[in-house]
């Protein structure tokens, strides 16, 4: 079956990095891209981008562009979020999902941005 | 960018009433549109995919309609599981998500 595995919660402080990551398995791993989406304590989801697995090419939402980075190394199946220059409204669930159309997602990765 | 504007932001229903949940498009996305569910704590799970298809396992109550840029969302007898937050989601071009509909029992 398909399942999508996250890397475990993280804490911040401000200004540093957080990379996420994404194991892939019961499925080809390149046949698919991996979208990824935040969602803030309280709040709706935001596309944070996505990464075709076939050839690494990305796509990213213009409000993270420079600070987002999005890659995949396919001897493991696994995908990996970066984010930068963290700021405390970047606290979040961040999740991976199979996709598009994401109709599988990973378990959510608790980002908490605080000094 | 597209945008997806739905509504109700939220809503409250009784056991067995129907409920409807309308999305609209920015701009014509022919039916490459989704309905999730969340629950509190939970990753989204999808239930209707390309407008008006029920992913396996989804109970039948739950329906999708529509084309362009005006889809409609129905559970046709709200069941006390349904309570959730539902998100109409577009993927013709990038991805883009509705505010969600806080679905209450009243």
């Amino acid at each position: 079956q398909v399942q999508l595995v996250q890397s475990g919660a993280e804490v911040k402080k401000p200004g540093a990095s957080v990379k996420v990551s994404c194991k892939a398995s019961g499925y080809t791993f390149t046949s698919y891209g991996i979208s990824w989406v935040r969602q803030a304590p309280g709040q709706g989801l935001e596309w944070m981008g996505w990464i075709s697995a076939y050839n690494g090419n990305t796509n990213y939402a213009q409000k993270l562009q420079g600070r987002v980075t999005m890659t995949t190394d396919t001897s493991t199946s696994t995908a990996y979020m970066e984010l930068r220059s963290l700021r405390s409204d970047d606290t979040a669930v961040y999740y991976c999902a199979r996709g598009p159309p994401t109709d599988y997602w990973g378990q959510g990765t608790l980002v908490t941005v605080s000094s | 960018d597209i945008q997806m504007t739905q509504s109700p932001s939220s809503l409250s229903a009784s056991v067995g009433d129907r409920v409807t949940i309308t999305c609209q498009a920015s701009q014509d996305i022919s039916n490459y549109l989704n309905w999730y569910q969340q629950k509190p704590g939970k990753a989204p799970k999808l239930l209707i995919y390309d407008a008006s298809n029920l992913e396996t396992g989804v109970p039948s109550r739950f329906s999708g309609s529509g084309s362009g840029t005006d889809f409609t969302f129905t559970i046709s007898s709200l069941q006390p599981e349904d309570i959730a937050t539902y998100y109409c989601q577009q993927y013709d071009n990038l991805l883009t998500f509705g505010q969600g509909t806080r679905l209450e029992i009243k």
